[in-house]
């Protein structure tokens, strides 16, 4: 079956620094989703990507849809302590009702 | 971007009693449904996929008589776990989606089997 790989599997850093996640996939995808999770709650949609080689912010979030429809990037500049949590990448090929393939997670902790 | 609101957030339950969830979309009518599952320092594990009045569709290895979804309507969609066993505690987690695109998630509810 599909499977992603997602790294780093955690990540420490100072505030103040940028921050690099990614996601590669066995297979393609026609949607690529990144997902943040705080400790007890559920994932919440940071940036969704449609077309490959599209790039999109949100803020002080960026990710990109890769090319070849099979890798996705995220990335945080300036990190503040709010960005501690666990950033999820989530794939969709489309022809499955739209259920969601999950990465393993990048968990960030940022240091004061 | 849109509302899901999943409740309970947390149950306790006695082993051999039955648990229902729910989630609702609030302000939107979801084509689609799904349910996870979530153990502690792991990613989300789909369960099953709910479209509204038809079968859930149960991924590998999920136990359909166990893990009741119930999808009555386009806001609204139930999973029971049946018969708990400690083993069933976990987070559980929905979503719905808007078109099969993007999907907006529950705020998960925790279930202790004691």
């Amino acid at each position: 079956g599909q499977q992603l790989n997602q790294s780093p599997q955690s990540m420490f850093i100072q505030e103040g620094e940028d921050v690099s996640m990614n996601c590669t996939s066995s297979s393609i995808f026609n949607t690529w989703l990144w997902y943040k999770q705080d400790p007890g709650e559920g994932p919440v949609l940071l940036i969704a990507l449609y077309k490959a080689g599209e790039l999109t912010s949100n803020g002080r979030l960026t990710a990109q849809f890769g090319i070849t429809r099979k890798d996705s990037f995220l990335n945080i500049s300036a990190s503040i302590p709010s960005d501690v949590g666990i950033y999820f990448c989530a794939g969709q090929s489309g022809g499955s009702q739209g259920n969601l393939i999950f990465g393993k997670g990048t968990k960030l902790s940022v240091k004061p | 971007g849109a509302v899901v609101s999943q409740h309970p957030s947390r149950v306790i339950c006695k082993s051999g009693t039955s648990v229902k969830i729910e989630c609702r979309s609030l302000d939107f009518q979801a084509t689609t449904m799904f349910w996870y599952r979530q153990f502690p320092k792991q990613s989300l594990m789909l369960m099953a996929t709910s479209n509204e009045g038809s079968k859930a569709t149960y991924e590998q290895g999920v136990e359909k008589d166990k893990f009741l979804i119930n999808h009555a309507s386009l806001t609204l969609s139930t999973l029971t776990v049946t018969s708990a066993h400690p083993e069933d505690s976990s987070f559980y987690i929905c979503s719905a989606n808007i078109d099969y695109t993007e999907a907006f998630f529950g705020q998960g509810t925790r279930l202790t089997v004691v």
